[in-house]
């Protein structure tokens, strides 16, 4: 089956403009999470979705970034005004969670979108 | 979240077994411990996950001490296709919601 995708894979743009970044999760996953990987670096988390709710946006770095998903599937990730320390790999993952919750943690990540700021 | 340290990077040779020690010592009671693999411009993959004792899986195999203060991932007979980077995770699924703490990793080297 599919798995989760994102777009675009690329994105370049000029340093103070606005970016979306799209994420399609694995249908039925309830549980979406935006993570980040700069050169060299591990993964940064973001934030978290349950259905359409973020219970956790701790890992947000500031009030330029946002993220909504709707209908409990597709999610944009947005960066206000963005800076070049805002390049980085922007990764999506998702998760099933079943009734009563699960201890399993296996995520499915997507390709990621490369993001550029110039 | 408990904080969890393992080796930069490892060398292996085609054929081998490795072993990667993960050290987590104030895993809380209801952590998990959970192993990703991720190769050069990839998202991370899941690898396994256990509790206590040992989890073995079609890929690997995972050893943790009663004292769960440590864990180990155990990769048999390692390939080329092996050589990635391998991190170890601890967290409690149900009251974090599953988000992932990822450290540095070990960097694993596979050589014919």
């Amino acid at each position: 089956g599919a798995g989760v995708s994102q777009s675009p894979s690329n994105k370049v743009t000029e340093k103070g403009k606005d970016v979306e970044l799209r994420c399609d999760p694995i249908s039925g996953h309830t549980a979406l999470y935006w993570y980040r990987q700069s050169l060299g670096q591990g993964l940064e988390f973001l934030i978290y979705f349950q259905g359409n709710s973020a219970p956790d946006k701790s890992g947000l770095p500031s009030d330029r970034f946002s993220a909504e998903r709707t209908g409990g599937s597709v999610s944009t990730l947005t960066i206000q005004r963005t800076q070049q320390e805002d390049s980085a790999v922007y990764l999506c993952a998702s998760r099933t969670v079943g009734s009563g919750g699960s201890e399993n943690n296996e995520q499915f990540f997507g390709p990621g979108t490369r993001l550029t700021v110039l | 979240l408990a904080k969890t340290t393992q080796p930069i990077s490892m060398d292996s040779y085609e054929g081998q077994e490795v072993n990667i020690t993960c050290s987590h010592n104030n895993i809380a009671t209801n952590d998990y411990i959970t192993w990703y693999q991720q190769f050069p411009s990839q998202g991370p993959r899941f690898i396994i996950q256990g509790y206590k004792t040992k989890v073995t899986n079609e890929v690997a195999s995972l050893f943790i001490p009663a004292d769960r203060k440590s864990s180990t991932l155990s990769l048999p007979r390692v390939s080329l296709s092996d050589t990635a980077v391998y991190y170890c995770l601890v967290g409690d699924v149900f009251t974090q919601g599953g988000k992932l703490i990822f450290g540095q990793g070990t960097e694993l080297s596979v050589k014919p």
